[in-house]
């Protein structure tokens, strides 16, 4: 069936540092991949998306392209700032049918801590 | 344009005890899901309803749990009776079904932590 792996966490950085969560994942036939973000309290949001091979997702200076050769979606931040300090998600859906997409298969989730 | 509303925040029960949560999806979206997030795992979808139909209840334990959505909009989660692995957030979410762009986009309530002692 269809999975999403994500690197082992949490990750702990300073202020400005560069970023990279990995992501992996297995799937038949040609799904939709995201990027979601959970703070302290709050329910998950969406950070972005990515519905096609070579599509580059971008939001809030976060970046993640679907690379269908790796099968990857690496989550990455040029420099990160104490208010990005969260749980990310990396997640897949596929269309199964009629009008409604599929259910959204999660990562583990990786937890970011990012210090002044 | 007003969010996902999920009530409650946190709810603490004994074992073998019932409950049961209420979702209210964003205004329009006809596809509803609920999500079990265990502490360090990414969300489980449990149920997923078009409409007032159900699409996939796969993973939903049966003998435990039930999902119900009147009219096609609000929906309750009932566990009964709750069990210590229970014990999780219960994520509600919906999406649109109109759009290419829109609909695989699934929008997320805060969730309602419960603690099964």
């Amino acid at each position: 069936g269809n999975s999403v792996t994500q690197m082992e966490g949490p990750v702990t950085l300073s202020e400005e540092a560069f970023l990279t969560i990995n992501c992996t994942y297995t799937a038949t036939g040609y799904p939709s991949l995201f990027w979601y973000v959970q703070y302290p309290g709050e329910g998950l949001q969406l950070l972005l998306k990515a519905t096609k091979a070579d599509d580059k997702g971008s939001n809030k200076g976060f970046e993640a392209t679907y690379r269908k050769e790796t099968t990857s979606f690496h989550l990455e931040k040029g420099s990160v700032q104490v208010s990005d300090s969260a749980v990310y998600f990396c997640a897949l859906t596929w269309d199964a049918g009629g009008t409604s997409y599929g259910k959204l298969t999660f990562g583990q989730g990786t937890i970011l801590t990012v210090h002044p | 344009e007003a969010g996902v509303a999920q009530s409650p925040r946190y709810k603490i029960i004994e074992k073998r005890q019932s409950v049961a949560f209420w979702c209210n999806p964003i205004s329009g979206h006809a596809t509803l899901y609920w999500y079990q997030q265990i502490l360090g795992q990414g969300p489980k979808l449990l149920i997923q309803f078009q409409n007032n139909g159900v699409v996939d209840d796969s993973q939903l334990p049966k003998d435990r749990f039930s999902a119900e959505r009147l009219k096609g909009v609000d929906s309750t989660l009932k566990i009964q009776p709750a069990k210590l692995e229970d014990s999780a957030v219960y994520l509600c979410a919906s999406s649109s079904i109109r759009g290419l762009a829109a609909k695989n986009i699934q929008y997320f309530g805060a969730g309602t932590r419960l603690s099964v002692l």
